[in-house]
């Protein structure tokens, strides 16, 4: 059974606050990593697919790095707003099949 | 194309009553995977589809549950005898072969699941 650990499980910020969380997953066997934005009564709606190691990704205030030789992976959230809240989840590959999730990171931004 | 459709979005049932599930992938999509999710969890993998055929099902998915996709286009999850511990969010996703580690999942609205 693979691990993927999101922390922190949940985060309440002020809006403007920047943020960011971590996702780890085993550092062997890579094929990619997803980062999924999970808005509540919406589907998980696809932010990011990163597959090479110091990958860097950028929408709008929200960018993602990672590390697969140390298993991590960070979200950051710049200037946050309210309409950023949701639960941020990540997946992790070992190939092109299924993703094992994280239990998600749940992100409050106040006003 | 209006993405991936779940029906029915929510479903209550008695305790060893059977339910089934429908997910609708975007057309051009062929592997079709379905999820649950619980509470405070993040979605916990059930099978996933290459076109009609069932490529993997989770280990910890009991013998009551099964999944069909007929014709590589629509799937069906079914749970006989349900009991409590089913209650959850059953959610789809769908995706295209060569993009699957490209693009991410494309995720249906989810049926949310109730045994009473």
């Amino acid at each position: 059974i693979l691990n993927v650990e999101q922390s922190p499980q949940s985060l309440h910020v002020q809006e403007g606050d920047s943020t960011n969380f971590t996702c780890s997953f085993p550092s062997s066997n890579f094929y990619a990593l997803h980062w999924y934005r999970w808005e509540t009564a919406k589907s998980p709606e696809a932010l990011f697919v990163m597959t090479l190691n110091g990958d860097e990704k950028k929408k709008g205030r929200i960018s993602a790095t990672l590390n697969t030789k140390e298993g991590y992976s960070y979200l950051y959230i710049k200037g946050s707003q309210p309409e950023d809240s949701a639960t941020y989840l990540c997946a992790f590959n070992t190939n092109a099949g299924k993703s094992t999730f994280g239990d998600g990171t749940t992100l409050t931004v106040k006003p | 194309d209006t993405g991936v459709s779940q029906n029915p979005r929510h479903k209550i049932t008695k305790r060893g009553q059977n339910v089934t599930f429908r997910c609708d992938p975007i057309s051009e999509h062929n592997r079709l995977y379905w999820y649950r999710q619980t509470l405070g969890q993040g979605p916990e993998f059930l099978t996933y589809f290459q076109n009609e055929a069932q490529l993997e099902k989770s280990r910890l998915l009991s013998d009551r549950f099964s999944a069909e996709r007929p014709k590589g286009s629509f799937s069906t999850l079914e749970i006989q005898r349900t009991e409590q511990g089913d209650s959850a969010m059953y959610l789809c996703a769908s995706s295209r072969l060569i993009d699957s580690a490209n693009y991410g999942y494309t995720f249906g609205s989810g049926t949310r699941l109730t045994v009473v």
